[in-house]
């Protein structure tokens, strides 16, 4: 197994811009989760997904979108980048079930905004 | 909502000594899990240790162990015969009936 991959591990974007930040599980995990992580600040849930075709709002989803059409893949859009949103992203998967709860990682995208 | 409170922002050891990290969190539930995760340079998020708040017993993995007090909500990890390869940092994290929340951290740096 892959686990959780994530595509690219860093980016350059300018104010504006758009651009989808790619995240994929091979392990059949119904929960998949996206943060980002500042300085000081630990990891903050952007948004998150119960299984597909279902998504939430978390802690902090504005200025992104997320889709969940297939179980293996949870994508993030950032919609007109800012520079606020300079932060590495971290997607998350998990089998969600009560008995044994475990998130596993990617690798994380590393995102400026200038 | 739930909040993780982490109040040590860095820390330092010296090599096969022990260490201490602190984790105090605030919920009304009853049921939840606790969690520390290490993330070294490589920003890797490694899961180190979890803890069921029903289970009395404090779990451990190899150097690894907790101390879980439900009743003051605090949940500290302690790092046996620290090598050098546990430089990094550590996050406690909470998950109770919905999201994960986690700490802001701990920077450990184990010194030779």
């Amino acid at each position: 197994n892959a686990g959780v991959t994530q595509t690219p591990k860093f980016q350059v974007l300018k104010t504006g811009q758009s651009m989808t930040l790619q995240c994929a599980q091979d392990m059949n995990h119904e929960y998949m989760s996206w943060y980002r992580q500042d300085p000081g600040m630990g990891l903050r849930l952007i948004h998150y997904s119960v299984g597909a075709g279902i998504t939430d709002q978390g802690e902090v989803p504005n200025g992104y979108n997320v889709s969940r059409s297939t179980t293996e893949d949870f994508p993030l859009r950032l919609l007109s980048a800012a520079p606020s949103q300079t932060s590495v992203y971290f997607c998350a998967s998990s089998t969600g079930a009560r008995s044994y709860y475990e998130q596993y990682f990617g690798p994380g995208t590393r995102l400026t905004v200038t | 909502a739930q909040t993780v409170t982490q109040s040590q922002p860095e820390m330092s050891v010296q090599e096969a000594e022990t260490v201490t990290l602190s984790c105090t969190y605030d919920t009304s539930e009853n049921n939840y899990y606790l969690f520390w995760y290490k993330q070294p340079p490589s920003r890797q998020m490694i899961l180190v240790i979890r803890q069921e708040a029903y289970k009395q017993q404090n779990a451990t993995e190899n150097r690894f162990s907790v101390n879980f007090q439900k009743a003051a909500k605090s949940f500290s990890l302690k790092i046996s015969d620290s090598q050098l390869g546990d430089t990094a940092m550590y996050f406690c994290a909470f998950k109770g009936r919905n999201k994960l929340v986690f700490g802001a951290g701990t920077i450990l740096r184990v010194k030779s």
